[in-house]
């Protein structure tokens, strides 16, 4: 059980391009999600909380417009990279939980690779 | 300060042998959960084990236990009879509140661990 699916699992354009990434869960409700990035030999910097059916909670120095995450269903959290730059390249990994006595479980995340 | 402390940025072991990595902690909260996961070079994030700060015993799952020192503030990974697929990232992180309501996840740095043959 707890299955998170992350979609797509690596993304290569052009800069300029919105690029979307899906993660839902399978065989639970997430009732929060939570978007990370990763850089290459570094631990994981959360971007953003999303609860279902309110706006994101943004961290510290992540700019909304730049990233825009939707949290319409139970079961799927989206984040946009809007205008994509070579500096957004990146490895994006999103986490949900149903109830907080569980463990957040990680989709198995997206290498964005911006030209 | 840092909230989550690895302290050992790589790590061998032999095959077969066990491990322990270490992760320090720090909170004023009373009640905190304390994960451990492992990222493969493929990347997916894997639970490992949790420790709640109430729990009276040690977390156990599997060949993995944690050793929790709530005085010394310490909840490090025991990996036993480690096996070759065990080579990967491991990282600590902390849930600092109570299990209800939102929260988030402080992670540490991380540990590569190398397992040989």
């Amino acid at each position: 059980g707890a299955v998170v699916s992350q979609h797509p699992s690596w993304v290569i354009c052009k800069s300029g391009t919105s690029v979307k990434i899906e993660c839902r869960s399978l065989d639970f409700q997430a009732t929060t999600m939570f978007w990370y990035r990763q850089f290459p030999k570094q631990s994981l910097m959360l971007m953003a909380t999303s609860n279902e059916g309110s706006k994101a909670t943004y961290e510290q120095g992540v700019e909304k417009d730049k990233f825009l995450i939707n949290h319409a269903s139970l079961t799927l959290s989206t984040l946009t990279v809007t205008s994509a730059h070579p500096e957004d390249s990146s490895f994006y990994i999103c986490s949900a939980r149903d109830t907080g006595y569980q463990p957040q479980h990680f989709g198995d995340g997206t290498r964005l690779s911006i030209l | 300060a840092q909230k989550i402390t690895q302290t050992q940025p790589g790590m061998f072991v032999q095959e077969k042998e066990a491990v322990t990595l270490d992760c320090t902690y720090d909170t004023s909260d009373p009640s905190y959960g304390l994960f451990w996961y492992k990222q493969p070079s493929s990347g997916e994030m894997i639970f490992l084990i949790y420790q709640g700060s109430y729990d009276q015993q040690n977390a156990t799952e599997g060949r993995y236990s944690l050793n929790f020192q709530k005085a010394r503030k310490s909840a490090n990974l025991v990996i036993s009879a480690s096996q070759l697929g065990d080579s990967a990232m491991y990282f600590c992180a902390m849930r600092e509140g109570p299990p209800s309501g939102t929260y988030k996840y402080i992670f540490g740095t991380g540990t590569r661990l190398k397992v040989l043959a």
